[in-house]
This record gives C-alpha cells, sequence and structure tokens, in this order.
C-alpha cells in the first residue's frame, strides 16, 4: 500500500535560518507532489506542485522553494526563514490520470522565532 | 475553480446523522464536488466526491442537487471521532497524464460531535 513520510512533526527555527523540509512518498511511482501551507485559522493555500523529476510549479510568490530530486521526494525549502513563515505544512500525493483524491502527510509544525 | 459557500461551524449529536451543506452556485458542468476532512493538527483526508450521481463510500454519502448547485455530505452515524473541520472543493478533475491539479482549500465547515 502507498504511504507517504513528512520530517520533522514540529519545528522551532530563528528568522533568517535556512529551512528543509522532506517528503516522501512510498508504493507508487511517478505521482504527482504538492506542498501546502496552513496559517494559523485559516485554510490550506496550495504552494507548489510536481509532475514529475525536476518540474515544479509554483502557486504564489513567496520566500520559499521546492525540488524533487527523486520520483518520490519533495523538498520543501527556504535560505532565510520570516516570522510570516509560520505555519502548519502539508506534503500531499496523488495519482496521475483519474484522481480519487489527495493523501495527506501528517504535517509539519513550522514556528519561525 | 468554483467558490463554495459553508457554514462556519455545526453541531450534531453523537449517534445522529450528520448533513454538512455546501453552496457552489457557479459550478461548471465538468467540475466535480470533493469533500475533506481535517482532524485538528493531522492533514485533511480524502473523504468522497461525485460529479452528478449521488455517491455513498464506508465513510459518507454525498447528495447533489439536480441543478448541481449545492450538495450535502451525510454522516449518518456521527461519532466523536467525527469531529473535524469539513472542507467542500470544486475542481475539475485532469485526466492527462502530464497534469496536476492542486486542490484550494476554504475554511470549511467545523463540525462538533456532542457526546
Amino acid at each position: 500500500s502507498q504511504t507517504i513520510h513528512q520530517w520533522p512533526a514540529t519545528l522551532v527555527q530563528p528568522v533568517g535560518s535556512p529551512l528543509s523540509l522532506e517528503c516522501t512518498v512510498e508504493g507508487t511511482s511517478n505521482p504527482n507532489l504538492y506542498w501546502y501551507r496552513q496559517a494559523a485559522g485559516r485554510g490550506l493555500q496550495l504552494l507548489f506542485y510536481s509532475v514529475g523529476i525536476g518540474q515544479i510549479s509554483s502557486e504564489v510568490p513567496q520566500n520559499l522553494s521546492a525540488s524533487r530530486p527523486q520520483d518520490r521526494q519533495f523538498i520543501l525549502s527556504s535560505k532565510k526563514l520570516l516570522l510570516s513563515d509560520s505555519g502548519f505544512y502539508l506534503c500531499a500525493w496523488s495519482v496521475k490520470g483519474p484522481q480519487k483524491g489527495y493523501t495527506f502527510g501528517s504535517g509539519t509544525r513550522l514556528t519561525v522565532v | 475553480d468554483a467558490k463554495t459557500t459553508q457554514p462556519p461551524s455545526m453541531d450534531c449529536a453523537e449517534g445522529r446523522a450528520a448533513n454538512l451543506p455546501c453552496n457552489h452556485s457557479t459550478i461548471s458542468g465538468n467540475e466535480y464536488v470533493y469533500w475533506y476532512r481535517q482532524i485538528h493538527s493531522q492533514g485533511p483526508q480524502y473523504i468522497i466526491h461525485g460529479l452528478k450521481n449521488n455517491e455513498t463510500n464506508e465513510m459518507a454519502s454525498l447528495i447533489i442537487t439536480e441543478d448541481r448547485k449545492s450538495s450535502t455530505l451525510i454522516l449518518p452515524h456521527a461519532t466523536l471521532r467525527d469531529t473535524a473541520v469539513y472542507y467542500c472543493i470544486v475542481r475539475v478533475r485532469m485526466y492527462s497524464g502530464g497534469g496536476a491539479d492542486g486542490l484550494t482549500f476554504g475554511k470549511g465547515t467545523h463540525l462538533i460531535i456532542q457526546p
């Protein structure tokens, strides 16, 4: 069966420090991958999505970047964190073609201090 | 994507049916209705989706009106574990192998199951 792993679960980082969040998917190949962010009291915002290795699409301009070095690995990064980067970050995957929906990871709660 | 409107919160007694409404009056003919839920501090969980026919699975039923301008998610026998934020989303479902469709989540309905 397919599983999605996301880590770390929680992270506290100072302003100006770098960020690297990793997401991996098991049990499937060539998935679509997504990064979402949920700020406190708000809905989920799509940040990036990827349809294949090295292919990244950004939905909103921001201080973050994403990379997909391997088929089932999706990384969210920042060179210098801002206070506004705090939030709950979720990775998700979906199959290509007719979709039942997304499967989300357990999320990373990032607090920038 | 069509915009959806949901009540911000609802209460339901444990063991009763929970009926969560969603308005999507600007839905297009090729847009599907998706429902997800998010339990506190967890990732959203897919529940069900449909185009125009009513759908049922092991988690819930989805009733879509004939004009498709609104829908209702039904949890037939709500339990305390069903307390969560429920999101109604409309989106074109892409079939092309090279495509990806990022769902846009609004604020949803906070469903509270009362013991």
